[in-house]
């Protein structure tokens, strides 16, 4: 049974670029999340998604989205990069938002 | 707003050494709480979840219990290979996880 598949898995990207991350969660698994995750401040999240619908939001500037696709793949996207951008970033997918997430190995992200 | 605190933040064990890593929360209606394993470069593995005070799981060398402040994860004559950290979190409304900071366990053999 495959897992999570994030990719790429490692990105490097100039200050003020843009980037998209893609996300394949386990066949079957509809909710989809995302977070960030730092040396300072662990790990946070951004948003859920469900059936297309983003159904929860962290605490992150609007430079931060996503979006689910009928197939249930995710993709999230920052704009105008900081440097402080610069993390871990891990989906999670669950059958049905109720049980444990398994989560991707995860796209290291570095803004130089 | 949820917190989760999680000590000790490292913890350095000889192998065979039995102890437990502890997870504090405060929320406003705990839908459930998580163990995973981190290793370095890796995802969170996910381990168990616990979800009403007094239950206990386990799994190979690993034991969680609930009560209705904290969880502990008791790791019981560990290995090696035990070596990871462990993050614990809870999910309260929707799907949110909130994780603490982990606990950074090294084995030495």
């Amino acid at each position: 049974k495959a897992g999570v598949t994030q990719t790429p898995r490692y990105l490097i990207k100039t200050r003020g670029q843009q980037v998209t991350l893609s996300c394949s969660p386990i066949s079957g698994h509809r909710s989809v999340s995302w977070y960030q995750q730092t040396p300072g401040q662990g790990l946070q999240f951004l948003f859920e998604y469900f059936s297309e619908t983003q159904r929860n939001k962290g605490n992150f500037p609007g430079r931060f989205s996503g979006r689910q696709f009928s197939n249930s793949r995710s993709e999230m996207n920052v704009s105008t990069l900081e440097l402080g951008d610069s993390a871990l970033y891990l989906c999670a997918s669950s059958p049905d938002r109720t049980v444990g997430y398994t989560f991707g190995s995860g796209t290291r992200l570095t803004v130089v | 707003e949820d917190q989760v605190t999680q000590s000790p933040e490292a913890l350095r064990l000889q192998e065979g050494e039995s102890s437990s890593l502890n997870c504090s929360y405060t929320v406003s209606g705990l839908r459930g709480l998580f163990w995973y394993r981190q290793d370095p470069g890796k995802g969170p593995e996910f381990l168990f979840t616990l979800y009403s005070a007094g239950e206990e799981k386990e799994k190979e060398r690993l034991k969680a219990t609930l009560t209705k402040k904290e969880s502990f994860l008791h790791i019981t004559a560990p290995k090696p290979e035990d070596s990871a950290t462990y993050l614990c979190a809870v999910q309260t409304s929707g799907s949110r996880l909130t994780f603490g900071e982990g606990t950074q366990l090294t084995v030495n053999p």
